[in-house]
């Protein structure tokens, strides 16, 4: 099965900053990889797909970039609805195995 | 809009079975892949099933491959998740996802919990 690592697993942030967060897997996934936002209590919310792709409604403040084994999503500007936990997955192959989360905190 | 609405969780002993549903609508239910997916209490989310828009292909993480079995009626839009021989492992919320055109998981449902525990 191919392992998917994220880093780091909390990361404080403030209002108004650039964060960068990283999933790194355990073989080449080419750009078959996504990224989901996760609120407590609340079903994921799929942000970016095939690595760079934003999907429909996300804000443009996320970005997503990589390719093969490493991959970061980027939020250009904190705004206080970004705090949540974040998550990767790779879809190159089954199973589709998710990262084991960024938190994303107001510091 | 697309739904997707679980059903079908609740408190089950270890070695008993639970079949979950998930009722679709606000889409064309019989061209989409469905996917479940589980998360413990404070923990990642952990794949667990897919199966393809017209049922012939399915895939399973290892961890309930033999126990669990996805299927989907689309007369009726609804996937299922038969779940058989239960652990206390398999304590989670279950959501079921639709598959988008680009293979990722584009709606969720809200979940519905399965507590396994004597």
């Amino acid at each position: 099965d191919i392992q998917m690592t994220q880093s780091p697993s909390t990361l404080s942030a403030s209002v108004g900053d650039r964060v960068t967060m990283t999933c790194r897997a355990s073989q080449s996934i080419s750009s078959w990889l996504a990224w989901y936002q996760q609120k407590p209590g609340k079903a994921p919310k799929l942000l970016i797909y095939k690595a760079t792709s934003l999907e429909s409604g996300v804000p443009s403040r996320f970005s997503g970039s990589g390719s093969g084994t490493e991959f970061t999503l980027t939020i250009s500007s904190l705004q206080p609805d970004d705090f949540a936990t974040y998550y990767c997955q790779q879809y190159n192959r089954y199973p589709y195995i998710f990262g084991q989360g960024t938190k994303l905190e107001i510091k | 809009q697309v739904q997707l609405v679980e059903s079908g969780g609740g408190v089950v002993q270890p070695g008993r079975s639970l079949r979950l549903s998930c009722a679709a609508s606000g889409f064309t239910f019989s061209s989409y892949g469905m996917h479940w997916v589980r998360q413990a209490q404070g923990k990642g989310l952990d794949w667990v099933a897919v199966i393809s828009y017209d049922g012939s292909k399915k895939y399973y993480v290892d961890s309930v491959k033999g126990r669990f079995s996805i299927s989907r009626d689309n007369s009726k839009n609804t996937v299922y998740l038969e779940m058989n021989s239960l652990r206390a492992e398999d304590t989670a919320v279950y959501y079921c996802a639709k598959e988008s055109g680009s293979y990722v998981k584009d709606y969720w449902g809200q979940g519905t919990l399965v507590t396994v525990s004597s």
